[in-house]
């Protein structure tokens, strides 16, 4: 168990539908990252947070958007979900910016029908 | 883009060392080396990081090159749990000193057979 926690575990939604993935990152961790890792893949990184500011930002759709809130918690938000949307959704955290180590969740399953 | 290159798949069987390969020839003098593993459709898991000299913790060995060209990942007695995806990946501080991102490849599968 690495202390991030991710809901909901599972997410079956239809094409043109809006969903809200969130993350708890481990007590302590200031930076929180998100990830899209489709069928057959590896990892893309879509964006990073650190203290609640946008840090890094990667292969993010415009469709897609994030945040990190006071308590540092994060959400995903996907709009205007495609079939190419389905993928496992992984928040990673780590004390700051810098840390050597990201500590992974155990993903969301999104399925887009 | 990924800065590594991997082999595809790999097999080891259980009780022997893995090593596996990772060739990362365009690498900067202030890039570390990490490796990360997941196990089918878990979260990756760290597992060791170098930047020049060879590593060691209780999950793993890291034996990088003197060139810093390519480097070895040893598990020393592998077990059926060991079986997963295994990343390499290299990656630097940004210019401002402040963030460290993480680029994936897309890994080495590696079966540990019975």
């Amino acid at each position: 168990d690495s202390g991030v926690t991710q809901t909901p575990k599972h997410l079956i939604t239809a094409t043109g539908q809006r969903v809200t993935l969130r993350c708890s990152p481990r007590s302590g961790d200031l930076s929180v990252y998100w990830y899209q890792q489709s069928l057959d893949q590896g990892l893309q990184f879509l964006i990073q947070y650190y203290n609640g500011e946008e840090r890094a930002k990667g292969n993010i759709l415009e469709r897609f958007s994030a945040q990190q809130f006071p308590d540092l918690h994060s959400e995903l938000n996907l709009s205007s979900l495609e079939l190419g949307d389905s993928a496992l959704y992984f928040c990673a955290s780590s004390p700051r910016t810098s840390s050597y180590e990201q500590y992974f969740g155990p993903g969301t399953r999104l399925t887009v029908t | 883009d990924a800065k590594t290159t991997q082999p595809t798949s790999m097999d080891c069987a259980e009780g022997r060392a893995a090593n596996l390969p990772c060739n990362h020839s365009t690498i900067s003098g202030n890039e570390y080396v990490y490796w990360y593993r997941q196990i089918h459709s878990q979260g990756p898991q760290y597992i060791i990081h170098g930047l020049k000299n060879n590593e060691t913790n209780e999950m793993a060995s890291l034996i990088i090159t003197e060139d810093r060209k390519s480097s070895t990942l040893i598990l020393p007695h592998a077990t059926l749990r060991d079986t997963a995806v295994y990343y390499c990946i290299v990656s630097a501080l940004n210019n401002a000193g402040n963030n460290r991102k993480l680029i994936w490849g897309l890994g080495t599968s590696l079966a540990v057979n019975p």
